[in-house]
């Protein structure tokens, strides 16, 4: 059985910094691509960032660029994410999502709440 | 990056009634499709995939089909469960992209 579980969140203020962790099971974590995923309140799903299974590859949205590093430990079937210079739009839900392969995985999500 | 884009962004409906969603990709994704069934504080349910592949669990009144360039959700006989914000989302290439979403609501 695939699991998929994230962890990190919290309320922080602006400026502030936060690290995501999910932690994976269930299938080979070193053969996919993984994302983080973002829903703000009344909002839609925003693909935030992905690492290729090596790590030698990310990309990110460009409102977070240059202030998010999405990172893995492949030995520890685990995805990060460093959140810096947080803004009160980056407040949201943050899920790990496996969005390639036969058929996609999610954990439950972790929310992130950016406010003085 | 891919857009990929839901019509209608919201319609209203009645229990047993018939739904039909549309999603269009800016270039083909062959079948690279998924849907996802939204509700507030909840993870994003995934319903079906490859788009026409029905995840373990989802009843069989969600039907997708499509290829290439556009895609169709179908709810046959809509149940009260099902007023939801419904999401597709294409895997064909990095990076992963969603559409706006359709809400629907209760007639």
């Amino acid at each position: 059985e695939v699991q998929v579980a994230e962890s990190g969140g919290g309320l922080v203020q602006p400026g502030g910094s936060l690290r995501l962790s999910c932690a994976v099971s269930g299938f080979t974590f070193d053969m996919y691509w993984m994302s983080w995923v973002r829903q703000a309140p009344g909002k839609g799903l925003e693909w935030v960032a992905n690492i290729k299974e090596d790590g030698s590859e990310k990309n990110y949205v460009d409102s977070v660029k240059g202030r998010f590093i999405i990172s893995r430990d492949n030995a520890k079937n685990s995805l990060y994410l460093q959140m810096n210079s947080l803004r009160v739009d980056d407040t949201a839900v943050y899920y790990c999502a496996r969005l390639v392969g036969a058929r996609p995985y999610w954990g439950q999500g972790t929310l992130v709440t950016v406010s003085s | 990056d891919i857009q990929m884009t839901q019509s209608p962004s919201s319609l209203s409906a009645s229990v047993g009634d018939r739904v039909t969603i549309t999603c269009r990709a800016s270039q083909s994704i062959a079948s690279f499709l998924n849907w996802y069934q939204g509700k507030p504080g909840k993870a994003p349910k995934l319903l079906i995939y490859a788009a026409s592949s029905l995840q373990s669990g989802v009843p069989s009144r969600f039907s997708g089909s499509g290829s290439g360039t556009d895609f169709t959700l179908t709810i046959s006989g809509l149940q009260p469960e099902d007023f939801a914000t419904y999401y597709c989302q294409q895997s064909f290439r990095s990076p992963p992209t969603f559409g706006g979403g359709t809400k629907v609501e209760i007639k």
